[in-house]
């Protein structure tokens, strides 16, 4: 079975401070991990994606995720937020081989001025 | 690239009638096809994926059924809706192979049920 948690529903943080969202997994053998971002009203955007190779990922807008196998996570990263990065993010989850993808439950990301 | 239209974007409509909302994507032949429902601005879930004409997966048994026609639109309708379908739908089409395989999402149609 594949689920995808995002232990946090709410992350704040001030402009110009590093950001972190959490992403744990559970998936049978190797993953395919991605992020999205949501804002007010609109569809998902794809960020970023985990097949293979290099375990950090840089990916739109400045946001980076690393792979840990240890700890089955895949948190997403930038360096210093900025107001216009408050958005709803969402991680996801596919075992190679299946059709579908699994997501996590969001986290709300403010960006306080 | 792949781009997806969804109509209409926004829908009111009473209990008990019927719906139909459309997905058509361009820039890309024979996709996955996938429809998700948000419910209060937060988790996805799958309704349905296709991975051709004629093809419809379903992965949550419910009030809504789908369709895919033509290779490139899909269709999610309803005979009667009730207020638990109110949500943000979303369209999505998987792209690449392997090792590019990436879920493209239109912008949505927020259906509200009264």
């Amino acid at each position: 079975a594949q689920s995808v948690a995002q232990p946090e529903d709410q992350v704040n943080v001030a402009e110009g401070n590093p950001l972190t969202v959490k992403c744990t997994y559970s998936v049978s053998g190797n993953p395919y991990l991605f992020w999205y971002v949501q804002y007010p009203n609109r569809g998902l955007q794809f960020l970023l994606k985990y097949i293979t190779g290099d375990n950090l990922v840089k990916g739109s807008y400045g946001f980076e995720a690393e792979f840990n196998k240890s700890q089955t996570s895949f948190h997403l990263k930038k360096p210093s937020a900025l107001v216009s990065d408050s958005a709803l993010y969402f991680c996801a989850v596919r075992a190679r081989g299946a059709n579908n993808l699994f997501f996590g439950t969001g986290t709300r990301l403010t960006v306080i001025p | 690239s792949q781009t997806i239209h969804q109509w209409p974007a926004t829908l009111v409509q009473p209990v008990g009638s019927p719906l139909s909302l459309e997905c058509t994507v361009e820039g890309t032949s024979n996709p996955n096809l996938y429809w998700y429902r948000q419910a209060a601005g937060r988790g996805l879930q799958l309704l349905f994926y296709s991975v051709g004409i004629g093809q419809i997966s379903s992965e949550v048994p419910q009030n809504l059924s789908a369709s895919r026609p033509q290779d490139r639109q899909f269709i999610l309708s309803s005979k009667k809706l009730l207020l638990s379908d109110s949500g943000f739908y979303l369209c999505a089409t998987r792209v690449g192979g392997p090792s590019t395989d990436t879920q493209y999402f239109g912008p949505g149609t927020r259906l509200t049920v009264l």
